[in-house]
Parts: structure tokens; C-alpha cells; sequence
């Protein structure tokens, strides 16, 4: 079983402060990274994508990925309340079906 | 990023019938559709995969008889959940693959809610 782990959380952070969200995969010859983030009641939104070791920054956001160590997260600088939600880390090979973690549910206090 | 729409976004039926859900990629052509389920409280689990002009792939557990999935364009891919029960009330999202668009990446329609009585 192939297997991608979050932790469920919730993950609570003061607004301006930094929310750092983390996985694990257990499929070494994965390839392909996501963070998509899903608002109750409504179905996933993708954030971001990675493929390759190192950092990728969008906006906010920052996806890192450390293949050696078969891990994957998720940084949000500057957290807004409107980021409070379920963040799903979802692993793939090439041309397969997304593997989604359970997710981890952040909360941003204002 | 690639538009992808579910129709209907919410049904209640009665125990016993069938209810069927549509899935269409509006700006891209998906060879390649997917079908998930989502229970309360819990991740997305993958029901199916939906090829243009084959037969769909089952995951293990999904009863490819009680839920039918048809491919028939690369546009629309529809899921028919029959003689629902109650145990069926979930929320089904599908998801496309843009060829053009970044390796793996999925676009998730909004989802359909589905209360069986």
C-alpha cells in the first residue's frame, strides 16, 4: 500500500505568522507533488506543484521537496484567516491516479 | 488553470434509484477523467478512471456494476450511481487531465452531493 501521510491536525497560527505543513510518501519512484487545499463543503483547489528537489515559491506559498528523504511541504508566509482550511498533499508517478493524504486542517486566528 | 464542471451539485433521492452525475472539462479536451468519493471528516478516495472511448479502470472495493461510468467524449464523463442506498450518500467529485497542462496535474470539479433516503 502505498501510503501518504499527513498530519491531521488541526494546525493553529496567529494571522502574519507562518503555517508550515508537512508529508510524508512512502513510493520512492513518485515523481510528481501536490497541495491542493479544500474548504468544507467544497472539493479541492490546486496550489501548488512540484517536481524536483528544492523550493518552489508561488506568492505565499512555498513548496519544498526533499526526495531522499521522501518529503513534501507546504509553507504559507503572512497566514490570512481566509487561508483556514484542509490541505491535501497528493503524490503520483507519471501518468497514474493522484495519491491523497488525509489532509491537515489549518486554522488562521485572527 | 483548466475550468471543470459538475452537474448536478446537489440530489436527494429515494433508496433504490438512480441518480446519474456529470462531469465536463469547458476549456481542454480530457482523455483522462477521475472519479472520487469523499465521506465526512475523510480524504478524497478514488472510485475510478475514466479514458475517453474505454472502459473505465475500477479501484479495488468499487463495484463497477453499481456505479457506471461512461466516457463517451472528451469533454463528459458521467457516473450513475444505481439503485442507490442510503450508504451511498457522499460527495463525489470527478477531476480532469489536461494533456497540454502540466505532468499529473488534476483540475477537481466542484462536486456533487448526493443524500439518498
Amino acid at each position: 500500500q502505498k501510503e501518504v501521510e499527513q498530519n491531521s491536525g488541526p494546525l493553529s497560527v496567529p494571522e502574519g505568522a507562518i503555517a508550515s505543513l508537512n508529508c510524508t510518501y512512502s513510493d520512492r519512484g513518485s515523481q510528481s507533488f501536490f497541495w491542493y487545499r479544500q474548504y468544507s463543503g467544497k472539493s479541492p483547489e490546486l496550489i501548488m506543484s512540484i517536481y524536483s528537489n528544492g523550493d518552489k515559491e508561488d506568492g505565499r506559498f512555498t513548496a519544498q521537496l526533499n526526495k531522499a528523504s521522501q518529503y513534501v511541504s507546504l509553507l504559507i508566509r503572512d497566514s490570512q484567516p481566509s487561508d483556514s482550511a484542509t490541505y491535501l498533499c497528493a503524490v503520483t508517478h507519471s501518468g497514474y491516479a493522484l495519491n491523497f493524504g488525509k489532509g491537515t486542517s489549518l486554522l488562521v486566528t485572527p | 488553470g483548466a475550468v471543470v464542471s459538475q452537474h448536478p451539485s446537489w440530489v436527494i433521492c429515494k433508496s433504490g434509484t438512480s441518480v446519474k452525475i456529470e462531469c465536463r472539462s469547458l476549456d481542454f479536451q480530457a482523455t483522462t477523467m477521475f472519479w472520487y468519493r469523499q465521506f465526512p471528516k475523510q480524504s478524497l478516495m478514488l472510485m475510478a478512471t475514466s479514458n475517453e472511448g474505454s472502459k473505465a479502470t475500477y479501484e479495488q472495493g468499487v463495484e463497477k456494476d453499481k456505479f457506471l461510468i461512461n466516457h463517451a467524449s472528451l469533454t463528459l464523463s458521467t457516473l450513475t450511481v444505481t439503485s442507490a442506498h442510503p450508504e451511498d450518500s457522499s460527495f463525489y467529485i470527478c477531476s480532469a487531465r489536461d494533456p497540454q497542462g502540466r505532468v499529473d496535474e488534476q483540475f477537481f470539479g466542484p462536486g456533487t452531493r448526493l443524500t439518498v433516503l
